[in-house]
């Protein structure tokens, strides 16, 4: 049982083109995350939720938007996907005491 | 701004023999969090060790310890009796405890380590 589940896993897609990503969480967890993973950055964070309709911005969140309608999903939409947003996407839920558990990551070519 | 370094971008171990990952970070915090995730070949992240400032004691989880210098903001990891399973990334992070819209882990940019038999 993963407890976090992302979909989808791959996706190619071009220029110009709005995608959304999904996470999915069983844990109830009132803390998540999109981070994305480029080489030579390590994970950045894009924006986080700490609660239903309650989000903020993280360090790269230009071209990004979130929403949390829902405890348990938190969607990653590129309203205009560009070469730059080719990355792997990693959502993650956390605890009240600081811990956090990553899905298995989304890897997105833009081209 | 708090910032994560890790010095090392590549290190190698024998198997069974120890080995020793770098952290340092910057912040103006008294209280916050520090942890050590793993990023097997699988590119899954998973939680190591979880050290919390105010605590003096280090942390251990089995073949895992870490030593936590607060004073010199130093938060290393040591690994023993490596196993060929030990290899993958290693990414340091800092976050400061939760409260409001607070809870952003930042990371290093990682160490690969490989362990070799």
């Amino acid at each position: 049982d993963a407890g976090i589940t992302q979909s989808p896993r791959h996706k190619v897609t071009e220029t110009g083109t709005p995608v959304t990503l999904r996470c999915h969480q069983t844990e109830n967890h009132r803390y998540m995350y999109w981070y994305r993973q480029d080489p030579g950055h390590g994970l950045r964070l894009i924006h986080y939720s700490y609660g239903v309709k309650d989000t903020d911005k993280g360090e790269v969140s230009d071209g990004y938007s979130v929403s949390r309608s829902k405890t348990e999903d938190f969607l990653l939409t590129l309203e205009s996907a560009t070469s730059s947003q080719t990355s792997v996407y990693f959502c993650a839920m956390g605890t009240d005491t600081g811990e956090l558990f990553f899905g298995e990551g989304s890897r997105l070519t833009v081209l | 701004a708090q910032t994560v370094t890790q010095s090392q971008p590549e290190m190698s171990v024998q198997e069974a023999e120890t080995v020793t990952l770098s952290c340092t970070y910057d912040t103006s915090e008294s209280n916050y969090y520090l942890f050590w995730y793993k990023q097997p070949p699988s590119r899954q992240m998973i939680l190591v060790i979880r050290q919390e400032a105010y605590k003096q004691q280090n942390a251990t989880e089995n073949r895992f310890s870490v030593n936590f210098q607060k004073a010199a903001k130093s938060f290393s990891l040591k690994i023993s009796d490596s196993q060929l399973g030990d290899t993958a990334m290693y990414f340091c992070a800092f976050m400061k405890p939760y409260g409001g819209s607070q809870g952003n882990l930042i990371f290093g940019k990682g160490t690969k380590l490989s362990v070799k038999p």
